[in-house]
């Protein structure tokens, strides 16, 4: 079955600690990305990337990092957590044609 | 900066009863793809459109995308329970990239 996996999927952390929030996808594809969804804003893109060690910034890429080492995984690094970053937050990936998202992951910055 | 603005922000409908929801662009669409996302899941695409004035049916749902190729109207016929959920227009900007509007938060009420 074709799947983008996430965890954590629920998560409530401290201002400052460090966290990854992993992705994962099972259809070989490229294409990888990360969205954030906030109430009356939508989703907005954070980063993506077109291949292995190939990234970019999104429209807001402020205070999140992200790597792409291997194929399958493209992981969601936030160095130092604030409150405004508490949010919804989406992996997906892409054949160039559909995009897959993942389930979702809850953060909540306290 | 492209503006996706949806209309209504929230719907609520009895079982039956057709409606329509609308997403309008401040610039020309790259591609428009329309997703439903329910509770604690990612958006799921329903369709994609390009032609200007092309006209899509998906069962009971009828995607027309304006000629000028800055608007999109979605319509349910004999909406059900099922089709509650959040409607998100969005544009396909590149493989990898999708600019979303607020979206339709729809409840069919049995």
């Amino acid at each position: 079955e074709a799947q983008v996996t996430q965890n954590p999927r629920y998560l409530i952390t401290v201002t400052g600690k460090k966290l990854t929030v992993t992705c994962s996808q099972n259809m070989n594809h490229e294409y990888m990305s990360w969205y954030r969804q906030d109430p009356g804003l939508g989703l907005r893109q954070i980063y993506y990337s077109m291949n292995v060690e190939v990234t970019d910034k999104g429209d807001v890429p402020e205070g999140y990092k992200v790597s792409r080492k291997e194929k399958r995984n493209f992981p969601l690094i936030l160095e130092s957590p604030s409150p405004n970053q508490t949010s919804l937050y989406f992996c997906a990936s892409s054949n160039g044609d559909t995009i897959y998202f993942g389930e979702g992951s809850w953060l909540t910055v306290v | 900066t492209q503006l996706l603005e949806q209309s209504p922000q929230f719907l609520s409908i009895q079982e039956g009863e057709n409606l329509t929801v609308y997403c309008n662009s401040s610039s020309v669409f790259s591609s428009l793809q329309w997703y439903r996302q329910e509770p604690g899941e990612g958006p799921v695409l329903l369709v994609t459109v390009v032609t200007g004035g092309e006209v899509k049916k998906l069962k009971r749902l009828t995607f027309q995308f304006g000629d000028a190729r800055k608007d999109s109207s979605l319509h349910v016929t004999a909406a059900q329970p099922g089709d509650t959920g959040l409607y998100l227009c969005a544009d396909q900007t590149g493989a990898n990239n999708l600019f979303f509007g607020t979206g339709t938060r729809l409840t069919v009420i049995p």
